[in-house]
């Protein structure tokens, strides 16, 4: 099933905070973050494993509540580089392949 | 330098026509995937593969289909019973599909004529 990603859209002045979501129906094994540029392919920023630490890269980083079956990504200061489409695929269990929410759109201004 | 290749960047289909897009991958990757992108609807798998000649279903495969009869290849056919084929399609590949990073192309942009 789908992940549900909130908020659809964010818009944002360079230096500010970020955080998406990432929320399941059903209890997940792993979290996988991806940032997609327009026209460009999709690129990895993070796997969250369940029972593993929240994980950090450069200014973002990320979390995985099990319990919850929810994941949120943190963008702090944001450059303007941060722009972009940030999908969340959850994993319910290992050797499945990954289910991708329908993505957050990002904007970061000068 | 490793990566996947996509072919080609744009592509156009006549109606009742099938189409193929390639998909390349020189990182010794087993699982390779295909994945749909429509607006505001993400990425939706087409099909996927573990391993040379085998793959599954992901949950929009009606009017595709693909072979995996090389490692390196996942070739991906939109028939012409995909009635709504104007999308992004984008191939990506990983070590093994457990827990893995996917490395994805550049992607190939289908439009119907």
């Amino acid at each position: 099933q789908q992940p549900v990603q909130s908020p659809q859209a964010v818009i944002l002045r360079e230096g500010e905070d970020a955080v998406i979501n990432c929320s399941s129906s059903k209890a997940l094994y792993s979290v996988h973050w991806y940032r997609q540029k327009h026209g460009e392919a999709p690129v990895f920023l993070m796997i969250l494993l369940k029972g593993g630490e929240q994980k950090g890269h450069e200014k973002i980083s990320a979390s995985f509540n099990e319990k919850k079956q929810q994941s949120s990504l943190y963008l702090t200061a944001s450059q303007l580089s941060y722009s972009g489409t940030y999908f969340c695929g959850t994993e319910k269990n290992s050797g499945y392949a990954l289910n991708f929410g329908k993505g957050t759109s990002l904007l970061v201004t000068p | 330098d490793g990566g996947i290749t996509q072919s080609p960047k744009y592509l156009f289909r006549k109606e009742g026509q099938n189409v193929t897009l390639s998909c390349e991958q020189n990182l010794n990757h087993d699982a390779m995937y295909w994945y749909r992108q429509d607006p505001g609807q993400g990425l939706r798998l087409i099909y996927y593969s573990q391993i040379v000649n085998d793959f599954q279903k992901g949950d929009i495969a009606e009017g595709y289909s693909v072979s995996r009869e090389k490692k390196e290849s996942f070739p991906l056919t939109v028939t012409s019973a995909q009635k709504n084929p104007t999308a992004f399609y984008l191939c990506a590949s990983s070590i093994g599909l457990a827990v893995e990073t996917q490395y994805f192309g550049p992607g190939t942009r289908l439009l119907v004529l």
